[in-house]
C-alpha cells in the first residue's frame, strides 16, 4: 500500500479481555516498530522487528503484551487480560531497515480504550 | 539511556510569523540522528525534518529549519511564515546510528497553535 495502515482505528474493550491490533507496513520495509502513546505524552517504544524476528522487545511493559510478524510483513500486537492502564494510542511505524535510511513512517494508530 | 526534553508544553504564533520550538537531549553516543515529527489531530505522525549528528550544516526543508548545537545537545526547530496548517503537536526524537535501524526516543511534545 501507499502508507502504513493500522486496524482497527478505535477499539473499546472491557477490562480482562484479549485484544489484537494489526499493522500493515509499507511494502518492502523490513523494519517494523510498535510504540504506545499515552494521553499528553510522546510515543514510547514497545518492540522492533527486523524481518520476522523481534530484534528488540525491551519496551514491552509485561508478559501480557506480545507481538508477532510471521511472514515479515503484517504484524499483530496482542494484549492479554487488558487493564485500564493499557488505554492509549498504539502506533506502528516501518522503515527500510537500511543503514543511512533511517526515516520511520507511521500509521494513524489504534486508539485502545479499556473500560 | 537517551533522554529527550521539550521544555515548552504549548506555544502559539500569529500566522505568517516565525516560531522556534526547543529540544535538548542527553546521550553518550557520538553518532546519531535527530528528528522533528508533526502530529495533527488525525494522529498521523509526519516527519518534518531530520539531522545527522556528524553533519555540521543545519538541515532545512522549505519553511522548516533546525539549529543543531552538538556540544550543547540542543536541537531547535524554526518554522518561518507560519500557516494555519502548522497547528499540531510537535515531537523531537532521537535515534542511535547503528547498522539497520533502532527505535526512536521521543520528547513529550510541544502543542503549537497558529492564530489567524
Amino acid at each position: 500500500g501507499a502508507g502504513v495502515s493500522q486496524t482497527p482505528s478505535n477499539k473499546v474493550t472491557e477490562k480482562g479481555k484479549y485484544v489484537e491490533l494489526r499493522c500493515d507496513p509499507i511494502s518492502g520495509h523490513t523494519a517494523l516498530y510498535w510504540y504506545r502513546q499515552s494521553l499528553g505524552q510522546g510515543p514510547e517504544f514497545l518492540i522492533y522487528f527486523q524481518g520476522t524476528g523481534a530484534a528488540d522487545d525491551s519496551g514491552l511493559p509485561n508478559d501480557r503484551f506480545f507481538a508477532v510478524r510471521p511472514e515479515g510483513s503484517v504484524s499483530t500486537l496482542k494484549i492479554q487480560r487488558t487493564e485500564r492502564g493499557d488505554s492509549a494510542v498504539y502506533l506502528c511505524a516501518s522503515s527500510s531497515g537500511l543503514a543511512g535510511r533511517s526515516e520511520q513512517y507511521f500509521g494513524p494508530g489504534t486508539r485502545l480504550t479499556v473500560t | 539511556a537517551q533522554t529527550v526534553t521539550q521544555s515548552q508544553p504549548e506555544m502559539s504564533v500569529q500566522e505568517a510569523e516565525t516560531v522556534t520550538l526547543s529540544c535538548t537531549y542527553d546521550t553518550s553516543e557520538s553518532n546519531y540522528y535527530l528528528f522533528w515529527y508533526k502530529q495533527p489531530p488525525s494522529r498521523q505522525m509526519i516527519l518534518v525534518i531530520r539531522q545527522e549528528a556528524y553533519k555540521q550544516q543545519n538541515a532545512t526543508e522549505n519553511r522548516f529549519s533546525v539549529n543543531f548545537q552538538k556540544a550543547a545537545k540542543s536541537f531547535s526547530l524554526k518554522i518561518s511564515d507560519s500557516q494555519l496548517g502548522d497547528t499540531a503537536m510537535y515531537f523531537c526524537a532521537f535515534m542511535k546510528h547503528e547498522s539497520g535501524n533502532t527505535p526512536l526516543v521521543f520528547g513529550k511534545g510541544t502543542r503549537l497553535s497558529v492564530i489567524a
